[in-house]
């Protein structure tokens, strides 16, 4: 248990719903994260908050949308995603932008 | 970008040493790190070292750093059966810090 919570753990949408994977922690961090992880790609750092404000966006379709009402809560909204959007999608924290990531379990979605 | 890699797959025997390798191409990284990743799980951190470190050592685990190279090793002692699973090695730099990771490590240890 590293003290990032993700829920759902599993999701099944299709390409027309608009669903939210839902990220908490209780760690005191400042900075928190989206990655995604595919098969056999590495990990890809989608968004990146600090203090509640995004420092990092890369590149990612707007699709997704993060938000970030607090410092323990981060969420990713989701709307007409496409089935090679099906992917772990990992939540993490660290204490600031310097220090080490702690991950959560992940939501495991798929498009269908 | 930066770019980070290592190999896909390890096997070992149930005892031995396990040596997981790693590269990357960012000169100014600061953080290196191992994750582990169990079947269905999150990514779990391992253990890191500063980049003005040669080793680290913690229990069963030997991290070493080749700065000139650019290349970052996993030793696991004494390898387990519950040491399988993936293995990430990542490097931390860049103006927010984030953190990019290779492709992981599938290790598999057999009986």
């Amino acid at each position: 248990e590293t003290g990032v919570t993700q829920t759902p753990r599993h999701l099944v949408m299709g390409m027309t719903n608009k669903k939210s994977l839902k990220c908490e922690q209780h760690l005191g961090h400042n900075a928190m994260y989206w990655y995604k992880q595919s098969a056999k790609k590495p990990l890809e750092l989608m968004f990146v908050y600090s203090l509640e404000e995004r420092v990092e966006n890369n590149s990612v379709p707007s699709r997704f949308s993060p938000e970030c009402p607090n410092s323990s809560h981060l969420f990713l909204h989701l709307h007409t995603l496409q089935p090679e959007d099906s992917a772990l999608y990992l939540c993490a924290s660290s204490q600031d932008l310097a220090n080490e990531a702690f991950f959560g379990q992940g939501t495991r979605l798929t498009v269908v | 970008g930066e770019d980070v890699e290592q190999s896909l797959f390890l096997s070992v025997r149930e005892g031995d040493s396990s040596v997981i390798n790693c590269t990357y191409t960012d000169s100014s990284s600061t953080y290196l790190y191992w994750y582990k990743q169990e079947p269905g799980a999150g990514l779990q951190l391992l253990t890191y070292i500063f980049s003005n470190m040669d080793m680290k050592q913690d229990q069963r685990l030997t991290v070493l750093l080749n700065k000139k190279d650019k290349h970052l090793s996993l030793r696991i002692a004494d390898t387990q059966t519950g040491d399988s699973a993936i293995y990430f090695c990542a490097e931390s730099s860049g103006s927010a810090r984030q953190l990019t990771f290779g492709s992981g490590t599938q290790l598999t240890v057999l009986p």
